[in-house]
C-alpha cells in the first residue's frame, strides 16, 4: 500500500525568506500523481502544485516549486519570498494514475504547519 | 467559477441523532472523496466513489456511518446515531479520473 510522509509536524520561516517542506512517499507503481495542499486557518484545501511522475521537470506555480526525486521517493516544496499569508497548515498527497481500480484514492501525509514571522 | 459546495457548513446535534451531510461535486468531474479531520488522526479518508459507485469505504465506520451518491450531482454521509467521538470537520473532494482533487469548505460536526 502507499503511504506518505511528512516528518515535519512544525516549521517556521521569516517573511521574504525562503523555505522547503519534505515530503517522502513509498510506491511500487511507476506511474502517479503528487500534489501539495495548503489549509490556512479558514480550513479550506487548496491545491498548491501538481507533479506528475512522469515528468521530469519539476513543477513550478509562482512562488512555489518542487523538488521531485523519483529515484529516492521524495517531493519537497519549497516556498520563496515568503509572506504572511503562506502561514497554513501544508499536506502532501500521493495518487496512482492507474484508472483500474480502488488503488486510485487520493493518500495524504499528516502535514505540515508553517509559521511566517514578520 | 466551479466549486464543491458542501450543506452544511457546521452542524451541533445531540448525542443519538441521525446527521446528514451533503456535498455536490464540480460538474463533469466523476470521483468523489469523504474525508475527516481531526486533530488527533489527520485527514481519515471515509469513502472513495466513482461513477457513482462505491470503491473504497473501507476508512468508513460501518456501523453508524454510510455513503451513498443518489445522482451525479449528490453525494451524501449519514452518521446514525451520532456520537461525541464523530466530533470533527467532514470534507468532500471532487476530481476527473486520476488527477486532483478539489475540495469543499468542509462541514464542522459538534455532537454534544
Amino acid at each position: 500500500a502507499q503511504t506518505v510522509t511528512q516528518s515535519q509536524p512544525e516549521m517556521s520561516v521569516q517573511e521574504a525568506e525562503t523555505v522547503t517542506l519534505s515530503c517522502t512517499y513509498d510506491t511500487s507503481e511507476s506511474d502517479y500523481y503528487l500534489f501539495w495542499y495548503k489549509q490556512p486557518p479558514s480550513r479550506q484545501m487548496i491545491l498548491v502544485i501538481r507533479q506528475e511522475a512522469y515528468k521530469q521537470q519539476n513543477a513550478t506555480e509562482n512562488r512555489f516549486s518542487v523538488n521531485f526525486q523519483k529515484a529516492a521517493k521524495s517531493f519537497s516544496l519549497k516556498i520563496s519570498d515568503s509572506q504572511l499569508g503562506d502561514a497554513a497548515m501544508y499536506f502532501c498527497a500521493y495518487r496512482s494514475a492507474s484508472y483500474g481500480g480502488a488503488t486510485n484514492k487520493l493518500i495524504f501525509g499528516t502535514g505540515t504547519l508553517l509559521a511566517v514571522q514578520p | 467559477d466551479a466549486r464543491v459546495t458542501q450543506t452544511p457548513r457546521h452542524k451541533v446535534t445531540e448525542m443519538g441523532q441521525e446527521v446528514t451531510m451533503r456535498c455536490q461535486p464540480i460538474l463533469g468531474h466523476n470521483t468523489v472523496f469523504w474525508y475527516r479531520q481531526t486533530m488527533m488522526q489527520g485527514l481519515e479518508l471515509l469513502a472513495y466513489f466513482r461513477n457513482r459507485a462505491p470503491l473504497d469505504d473501507s476508512g468508513m465506520p460501518k456501523d453508524r456511518f454510510s455513503a451513498e451518491m443518489p445522482d451525479a450531482t449528490l453525494a451524501t454521509l449519514k452518521i446514525q446515531p451520532s456520537e461525541p467521538r464523530d466530533s470533527a470537520v467532514y470534507f468532500c473532494a471532487s476530481g476527473f479520473k486520476g488527477t486532483e482533487a478539489f475540495f469543499g469548505q468542509g462541514t464542522r460536526l459538534t455532537v454534544v
